[in-house]
């Protein structure tokens, strides 16, 4: 059973528009959550965290979104760029650096 | 800048090979990881080493096993291949104790089991 999940598997935006990434989660002991971003023929590279202890953090043009009594957490955008469209892996972690990945969300923003 | 390299980036084998992903590090990392991913399933943790000659299972062990001799290097085994082993392989590394930010990946092998 998949501790996280992204339960869109793609997502389609215009450029300048809003994207926003869901992702679920069942473990009650995550306490600190990650967004990965991941192109064709890389590694993912990390984007965005947020401890269970804040319900937001922002960093340029991508903000995280934690909703810790429904178990969701949320990636927004804005604006998108066409350069944003990727794979985005959120991740989950009781403590440490031992994650547990979502099966991703493929974003493509269209010019 | 971290790099984590992997020894290849496509490997096509035939079922019951045994298979090596190499994976080295230049940070001095004390962990390092091996993940595959599918599609639809994310990124599951095969195996993971907090340090030279430790190894922890993952999420998914069976039909892997791991070396790690020196720091830098981690290596993973498919003792014999099988067809449901075909997927993308990625290979992190990062310091103990820190958030999962600093985990850093290689690109991948993508491997082919015939």
């Amino acid at each position: 059973d998949q501790q996280v999940k992204q339960n869109s598997p793609s997502l389609s935006v215009q450029e300048g528009r809003i994207s926003i990434l869901n992702c679920d989660y069942t473990n009650s002991m995550f306490d600190y959550f990650l967004w990965y971003k991941k192109y064709p023929a890389e590694g993912p590279t990390f984007l965005i965290s947020i401890s269970s202890i804040k319900d937001k953090n922002e960093d340029g043009r991508f903000t995280v979104f934690l909703n810790k009594s429904a178990k969701h957490l949320s990636l927004h955008i804005v604006p998108s760029q066409p350069g944003d469209s990727a794979v985005y892996f959120c991740a989950a972690s009781p403590e440490g650096n031992m994650l547990t990945f979502g099966g991703g969300t493929r974003l493509m923003v269209k010019p | 800048d971290v790099k984590v390299t992997q020894s290849s980036r496509y490997l096509v084998k035939r079922t019951g090979e045994k298979v090596f992903l190499e994976c080295v590090q230049d940070m001095d990392h004390e962990n390092m990881f091996w993940y595959r991913q599918d599609p639809g399933l994310g990124l599951r943790l095969i195996y993971f080493s907090y340090d030279v000659k430790m190894k922890e299972k993952g999420d998914i062990p069976e039909g892997y096993s791991v070396s790690r001799e020196k720091k830098e290097r981690f290596s993973l085994i498919l003792e014999s291949a099988s067809t449901n082993q075909t997927s993308m392989y990625l290979c992190a590394s990062s310091f103990p104790g820190e958030g999962g930010e600093t985990q850093y990946f290689g690109p991948g092998t993508r491997l082919l089991v015939l």
